[in-house]
């Protein structure tokens, strides 16, 4: 059964800070791999989504990347603001057509001015 | 173009009442998803829809039933709610054959049952 952890749970940098943030997978079989924001009490927003064949996607200040042998992705946050505060949720797609996500618990981050 | 959209945004049942969650999407997405979310579990699947007139289980089914009679909607039921039934309901969409299968989200439904 495919598994999803991302550590830290929570993260504090104070602002401009460059971060990483960790995702990884027990099952390497995957079809693709999202990052979600979502602030608190709202709904998920997409970040950034990289296809199986895929190593690495940017937008703006954000990179992920994706290493299907080892089972691990990474999103870059590079110059981090106060705005960028909010969970990070990492998901795995791993069956045929339609199937779901499988979701981490998230890596909360918080950015002080 | 408003994505994806869930109605009602809040909800307080008392134990044994029924209600139905509505999503609609207007992005002609094939395929739409039901999911909850609770403390320290994640995001879980309840069911899915891969195209007009199709639903299937997914990881919690139970407690819950779905329809997909338009492409548009799709429709979450509780028929007899119990308070394991509190939590936040999220429903995406994506488009399939051939696409990204990006899902997008809708803002939550969140349900209190007492």
């Amino acid at each position: 059964k495919q598994e999803v952890t991302q550590i830290p749970a929570a993260l504090s940098v104070p602002e401009g800070e460059n971060l990483v943030l960790n995702c990884s997978f027990t099952d390497s079989a995957i079809y693709n791999l999202q990052w979600f924001r979502q602030d608190p009490g709202k709904g998920l927003t997409s970040l950034l989504l990289i296809q199986s064949s895929q190593r690495e996607q940017t937008s703006g200040r954000l990179n992920a990347s994706l290493d299907k042998s080892s089972g691990r992705s990474t999103l870059y946050i590079a110059a981090s603001q106060p705005g960028d505060s909010a969970t990070y949720l990492c998901a795995v797609r791993v069956g045929q057509a339609g199937t779901a996500l499988i979701f981490g618990k998230g890596t909360t981050l918080s950015v002080s001015s | 173009n408003a994505g994806v959209t869930q109605t009602p945004k809040f909800r307080v049942l008392k134990t044994g009442q029924s209600m139905t969650l509505l999503c609609a999407q207007d992005m002609n997405h094939e395929y739409m998803y039901w999911y909850r979310q609770d403390p320290g579990m994640g995001l879980r699947l309840i069911h899915y829809s891969v195209g007009e007139g199709t639903t299937a289980k997914g990881e919690v089914p139970d407690g819950y039933n779905v329809s997909r009679l338009k492409k548009q909607n799709f429709l979450l039921g509780l028929e007899s709610a119990a308070p394991s039934q509190t939590s936040v309901y999220f429903c995406a969409s994506s488009s399939g054959g051939g696409g990204s299968y990006e899902q997008y989200f809708g803002p939550g439904t969140r349900l209190t049952v007492t």
